[in-house]
């Protein structure tokens, strides 16, 4: 079974700061998701790769195949961005595996 | 807009009793799912469906059943709650193969507290 391992646990930053986030996973995998969790729980969908880097907006997701390993940054961080990120990785025709999830808050 | 929604946001119910939790997607997605969300644990799949009347068991099946009798609805039953399950359920929906194909869609989430 692939272990998902996010870190930091928890991150508080002050907006406009930088913001990295960190994802790493045991075995190969055909996907990664990047998710954002609000308070309250809805879940929104932020990113899907299989290689490389996305972009949209102020979010950047970058993935290293070889290396089992994905980072989520944020640029100019706002408190709007204050949310749980969740990462998951599909492995073959696995089931999703989803981490635990990064706390952040951005502090105006 | 594509939407997700749960029918209840917020329930409390009694060990024993009986409790439906509704899911009902807008976007003709072939694939939903229930998850359950616990404090320290990452989401954890508890059913999924591939197609109406379609249902195979996730991780975490013990204690619940599902229903898909029409492709927009999945419904998540507890025959008898436990207070083990009190916890977040989130639905999903994608479309296509299983998860493989692309982006996720969640629901508001349905936070049953079983006393």
């Amino acid at each position: 079974k692939n272990e998902v391992e996010q870190s930091p646990q928890n991150l508080t930053a002050q907006e406009g700061e930088f913001i990295t986030i960190n994802c790493s996973y045991s075995v190969g995998i055909s996907a990664l998701h990047w998710l954002q969790q609000h308070p309250g729980g809805g879940i929104v969908s932020l990113f899907m790769l299989s290689s490389g880097k996305k972009k949209h907006g102020r979010l950047i997701a970058t993935i290293n195949i070889q290396e089992k390993h994905s980072s989520l940054h944020i640029t100019a961080s706002h408190p709007r961005d204050s949310a749980v990120y969740i990462c998951a990785v599909l492995a073959g025709n696995e089931k999703l595996t989803f981490g635990t999830g990064t706390r952040l808050t951005i502090i105006p | 807009d594509v939407k997700v929604t749960q029918s209840s946001r917020y329930l409390v119910k009694r060990t024993g009793e009986k409790v439906f939790l509704e899911c009902v997607q807008d976007m003709d997605h072939e694939n939903m799912f229930w998850y359950r969300q616990d404090p320290g644990l990452g989401l954890r799949l508890i059913y999924f469906s591939y197609d109406v009347k379609m249902k195979e068991k996730g991780d975490i099946p013990e204690g619940y059943s599902v229903s898909r009798e029409k492709k927009e609805r999945f419904s998540l039953i507890l025959e008898s709650a436990s207070t083990n399950q009190t916890s977040m359920y989130l639905c999903a929906s994608s479309r296509g193969l299983a998860e493989l194909t692309g982006e996720l869609f969640f629901g508001e989430g349905s936070r049953l507290t079983v006393l």
